[in-house]
């Protein structure tokens, strides 16, 4: 069973330049999240999605950061403008349901530097 | 707000050692409880979880324990090898989406 697919693995980018990221999760899996991972931190939620709706953005910084799953497949994750505080991993993950217990399954992130 | 607070930040142990990882959460409706791996440049990836119904679960050289009246909950490696070395994360569920609450992480460094 192929995993989760996400992409570019890294991007140097100058701040106030846009980035995209793009992620295809695990095939059937309902559920897609996106997290930033700051270096020698756990991963922080920035979006849920159930199919191709929200469930939870609340901690998602919307002046800048955006992202969509329209078909309920594939999702893309942006930044504009960015900032250096933004440097991070971005990790995608997905998961069959919103059931507890249900095993999130990460892709291997994107590495985002803004010099 | 809910949180997990997760000790110790580093820990060293000679090759074939026990290392011990606890976690405390603040959510008393928290009801599963996964412990992630993670590897330099990889994303996490599950090892081993509990549910709140289970006090223990093992698989192979790995056990969780859940001790829910203390509201808190410890990863045991037994025998541990150089490839256990990498950064463990706990997580504790929240809300009803059944998000999840991370600690901070663990280094685990394993000496030859």
């Amino acid at each position: 069973e192929a995993g989760v697919a996400q992409s570019p693995r890294y991007k140097i980018i100058e701040k106030r330049q846009s980035v995209a990221f793009w992620c295809n999760p695990i095939s059937g899996h309902a559920t897609l999240y996106w997290y930033q991972q700051i270096l020698g931190q756990g991963p922080k939620l920035l979006i849920q999605f159930q199919n191709n709706g929200v469930v939870d953005d609340s901690q998602l910084p919307k002046d800048r950061f955006s992202a969509e799953r329209l078909k309920g497949v594939d999702s893309t994750l942006k930044i504009q403008p960015a900032k250096l505080e933004d440097s991070a991993v971005y990790l995608c993950a997905s998961s069959s349901g919103q059931i507890s217990g249900n095993t999130i399954y990460f892709g291997e992130g994107s590495w985002l530097t803004v010099v | 707000g809910e949180n997990v607070e997760q000790h110790p930040s580093t820990l060293s142990v000679q090759e074939g050692d026990s290392a011990v990882i606890k976690c405390t959460y603040s959510d008393s409706a928290s009801n599963y409880f996964p412990w992630y791996k993670q590897e330099l440049g990889k994303g996490p990836q599950l090892i081993i979880d509990i549910r709140s119904n289970v006090g223990e679960k093992k698989d192979q050289r790995i056990a969780v324990t859940l001790n829910k009246t203390a509201k808190h909950f410890s990863l045991h490696i037994t025998e541990t090898q150089p490839e256990d070395s990498a950064v463990y994360f706990c997580a504790a569920s929240i809300g009803s989406n059944y998000q999840l609450i991370w600690g901070a992480g663990t280094k685990l460094i394993i000496k030859p």
